[in-house]
């Protein structure tokens, strides 16, 4: 079958740093996205890594290993806006077809 | 920017009716998406569309069908609405042009409600 799986809550401090995990079991893998989606909100997209490595975008990282079928996104010196949901997703096809995570809530206290 | 717009943003319709949710985006994209989304089980596809008059099942399709008559608009149409098709529709579109076909831009939703 086809599977992502990542925590469905993580709590962090302002200022520290997380790290949210995802692994996957999928048929076809082009390459895997991250997107975050506030309360009531679309999700938006954040990042994307198609070969094995570390893709840095300002505060936020993403990190991929393909022959672990596994990455993961950092977020650094967290704000309270940060807080939100954060939606791995893998790219099956060149098509743009996606499959995503069920996500993670990321609560962040004072 | 792009901008993905969804007609309605809450949606109330009884049990049997037919439901059309329709999605307009003003960037020329190749590619759109219907999800739907529900507590716990992130976003679910349920149909895509390569272009128009083009389509494809999702990993949910049971109980929708699609509508691509023009490259801007997308509709899901809910042929007999039931009570577990309760849920939030998320709409997206992307393009196959400039390399990032990775990157999907989501329309604001629609929260329809089946009673």
């Amino acid at each position: 079958g086809q599977s992502l799986e990542q925590p469905s809550e993580v709590t962090a401090v302002e200022g520290a740093i997380v790290q949210i995990n995802c692994t996957y079991q999928t048929s076809g893998f082009y390459g895997l996205s991250w997107y975050q989606q506030h309360d009531g909100g679309a999700p938006t997209f954040l990042s994307y890594n198609a070969l094995d490595g570390l893709e840095e975008t300002g505060r936020f990282s993403s990190f991929l290993s393909r022959s672990d079928s596994y990455g993961y996104l950092l977020l650094q010196e967290l704000q309270m806006k940060d807080s939100a949901s954060y939606f791995c997703a893998v790219r099956r096809s060149s098509a743009s077809k996606i499959i995503f995570g069920s996500g993670t809530r990321l609560s962040i206290r004072p | 920017d792009v901008k993905v717009t969804q007609s309605s943003r809450y949606l109330v319709k009884r049990t049997g009716e037919k439901v059309f949710l329709e999605c307009v985006q003003d960037m020329d994209h190749e590619n759109m998406f219907w999800y739907r989304q529900d507590p716990g089980l992130g976003l679910r596809l349920i149909y895509f569309s390569y272009d128009v008059k083009m389509k494809e099942k999702g990993d949910i399709p049971e109980g929708y069908s699609v509508s691509r008559e023009k490259k801007e608009r997308f509709s899901l149409i809910l042929e007999s609405a039931s009570t577990n098709q309760t849920s939030m529709y998320l709409c997206a579109s992307t393009s196959p042009r400039g390399g990032r076909s990775y990157e999907q831009y989501f329309g604001p939703g629609t929260r329809l409600t089946v009673t």
